[in-house]
């Protein structure tokens, strides 16, 4: 089955760090990786996808994403984080049950102090 | 959130009712879905639609209904056999392209609190 794990529930880190929020995947084929962000009480956000090439994937909003097959991992990275940038962000993969449908992680909530 | 509007923002159901909640795309998409999300479980897919007059189960779809008449609506009905349906939902749609790496776009999402 195709699924992402999200290890961690929330990351804190202070205003003008590095950031780095965790996920990995089990697919079968070809991955194709998302990053949403969700700020309170709105829809999602689309951030960057990966799909062939490149491992490094650049985004919206300054992010970015490696993908490491060898890890099957595709983390999201930002070099300076902003206070701004606080908000519960999805990793997500091409589900089996249908087309063109997502499987989400359970979700990281960033907490950005100033 | 882009194109796409989902109404009320806010809505209170007794036990028993149904309710329906609106979702509607400006975007051309072909692909429209519903989400639910409670918290610390990420989303759930609820029912999903790649074309006018056909759609399909999600992951979760007891309890709940769906229309697609027309391209740009996608009506999700939450009936009373839904035994605990407070939860936020959100309307989501894409273009329907060959190959399974088309992004999804969101509506503003739906609070539902049964009451």
């Amino acid at each position: 089955a195709q699924s992402v794990a999200q290890p961690e529930d929330q990351v804190n880190v202070a205003e003008g760090n590095p950031l780095t929020v965790k996920c990995t995947y089990s697919v079968s084929g070809n991955p194709y990786l998302f990053w949403y962000v969700q700020y309170p009480n709105r829809g999602l956000q689309f951030l960057l996808k990966y799909i062939t090439g490149d491992n490094l994937v650049k985004g919206s909003y300054g992010f970015e994403a490696e993908f490491n097959k060898s890890q099957t991992s595709f983390h999201l990275k930002k070099p300076s984080a902003l206070v701004s940038d606080s908000a519960l962000y999805f990793c997500a993969v091409p589900a089996e049950s249908g087309y063109s449908t997502l499987t989400f992680g359970k979700g990281t909530m960033l907490l950005v102090s100033p | 959130d882009g194109g796409i509007t989902q109404s009320p923002k806010y809505l209170f159901r007794k036990e028993g009712q149904n309710v329906t909640l609106s979702c509607e795309q400006n975007l051309n998409h072909d692909a429209m879905y519903w989400y639910r999300q409670d918290p610390g479980q990420g989303l759930r897919l609820i029912y999903y639609s790649q074309i006018v007059n056909d759609f399909q189960k999600g992951d979760i779809a007891e309890g709940y209904s769906v229309s697609r008449e027309k391209k740009e609506s996608f009506p999700l009905t939450v009936t009373s056999a839904q035994k605990n349906p407070t939860a936020f939902y959100l309307c989501a749609s894409s273009m329907r392209l060959a190959g399974d790496y088309n992004e999804q776009f969101f509506g503003p999402g739906t609070r539902l609190t049964v009451l």
